[in-house]
């Protein structure tokens, strides 16, 4: 089945750097993906949809300044937290859908990040 | 936004079914139901989907009313590893993934 991979699986930054998450499809491509964000014992919220070659296109109330996404190719997203400060710590995870499957989504399995 | 509703937590012996229900009143015509269920600190993983028919793979059953407006995923032999946040979703193929709270499912020795 598809497989998508995400990287690091865990990060620890200082306040005011800024990190960045990488999202790969390995054996299938993803002229889309979405970035989610998920809080300690909350569900999974969409922040964006990454679209390869164009602009990602944002959730209601998440800050594109803040959160900048690049899918540069068909097999690439990524997502940089850019001034990070302790709220944005949190599970972010990517997700993408091969469309020559027939089922739905495959999740990355995440990452944590961790702004001290 | 999430259009279904589940039961917040269920537990369940291990080694019987479990039965997760999912109301989703106001799906439309083209929408699926997809259920994904995600352990602690990992990302979600797919279970099974389906559209009028009732669906059953190597891990799971689902069962779709005749009006559509609910659903039942059955995991017919609970195992400890099932233990997990169930997600029903319903969704238009090709669009985005809105979670709802899901079911927190415990299965019990």
């Amino acid at each position: 089945g598809a497989v998508v991979s995400q990287h690091p699986s865990w990060v620890i930054c200082k306040s005011g750097t800024s990190v960045k998450i990488e999202c790969r499809s390995l054996d299938f491509q993803a002229t889309t993906m979405f970035w989610y964000r998920q809080f300690p014992k909350q569900s999974l919220m969409l922040m964006a949809t990454s679209n390869e070659g164009s602009k990602a296109t944002y959730e209601q109330g998440v800050e594109k300044d803040k959160f900048l996404i690049n899918h540069a190719s068909l097999t690439l997203s990524t997502l940089t937290v850019t001034s990070a400060h302790p709220e944005d710590s949190s599970f972010y995870i990517c997700s993408a859908r091969d469309q020559q499957a027939n089922y739905g989504y495959t999740f990355g399995s995440g990452t944590r990040l961790t702004v001290v | 936004d999430a259009k279904t509703t589940q039961p917040p937590s269920m537990d369940c012996a291990e080694g019987r079914a479990a039965n997760l229900p999912c109301n989703h009143s106001t799906i439309s015509g083209n929408e699926y139901v997809y259920w994904y269920r995600q352990i602690h600190s990992q990302g979600p993983q797919y279970i099974i989907h389906g559209l009028k028919n009732n669906e059953t793979n190597e891990m799971a059953s689902l069962i779709i009313t005749e009006d559509r407006k609910s659903s039942t995923l059955i995991l017919p032999h609970a195992t400890l590893r099932d233990t997990a946040v169930y997600y029903c979703i319903v969704i238009l193929t090709g669009n985005q993934f809105y979670f709802g709270t899901g079911t927190s499912l415990t299965v019990i020795p």
